[in-house]
């Protein structure tokens, strides 16, 4: 099945921790994204990229870091300067054509909690 | 600012009848408008999407329209049933977009209940 596959569903980050979330597609899609959405809020844009070894960052980037080394993954990396981390966290891709019309495809989130 | 509102009061329908959810923007020159269903402890999923150019998209028992005089998109789901139950968000690309994330914004999403 082709898709994107966000890993793991639920985790936890002690104070001071540097974790990382995995988001791989085989959807052979150029554009990824990464958004936070808290309870009752809208999504918020933290980091995307259009290329591999490419990216941008969003509207929320501060205390998060990305990497996209293949097209397939684009991992993102909660840091300890992220003082607020307790979210969900969603993925997502766009076939990246350039047209404006494009879906978003996204995975099925993780949930990120601080012990 | 670019703001997108939804109700963000839940919606409660009986079962059979048509929900109907508004999406109102503003500081916008949207060119496409979308909408998205979520479930909880889910990511969204695409239903539709609708041009400026169009008053009204249709897809099964979903309608979709987008006055852009008013700046306002409403959802209709016709027929309603309790599977129907989630939280459905509206997105829009602005007009001046050149396909890139940052113009991909969404609104805060309303949670419909349709009651048996």
């Amino acid at each position: 099945d082709g898709g994107i596959t966000q890993s793991p569903k639920y985790l936890f980050r002690k104070e001071g921790q540097n974790v990382t979330l995995s988001c791989e597609q085989n959807l052979n899609h150029d554009a990824m994204y990464w958004y936070r959405q808290d309870p009752g809020q809208g999504l918020r844009l933290i980091y995307y990229s259009q290329i591999v070894n490419d990216f941008q960052k969003g509207d929320i980037a501060e205390g998060y870091s990305v990497s996209r080394e293949k097209k397939e993954s684009f991992p993102l990396t909660v840091t300890s300067a992220q003082k607020n981390p307790t979210a969900f966290y969603l993925c997502a891709s766009r076939p990246g054509t350039g047209a404006t019309n494009e879906k978003l495809f996204f995975g099925s989130g993780t949930q990120l909690s601080v012990l | 600012s670019q703001k997108i509102e939804q109700n963000s009061e839940a919606l409660n329908i009986q079962e059979g009848k048509t929900a109907t959810l508004t999406c109102n923007y503003t500081n916008y020159s949207p060119a496409y408008l979308q909408w998205y269903r979520q479930d909880p402890g889910r990511g969204p999923v695409f239903l539709l999407l609708i041009r400026e150019n169009e008053k009204e998209k249709r897809k099964e028992r979903l309608k979709v329209t987008f006055d852009t005089t008013l700046k306002q998109s409403l959802f209709h789901i016709t027929a309603s049933q309790p599977a129907d139950s989630a939280t459905y968000l509206c997105a829009l690309w602005p007009a001046y977009s050149g396909g890139g994330a940052d113009g991909l914004t969404f609104g805060k999403g309303t949670h419909l209940i349709i009651q048996p």
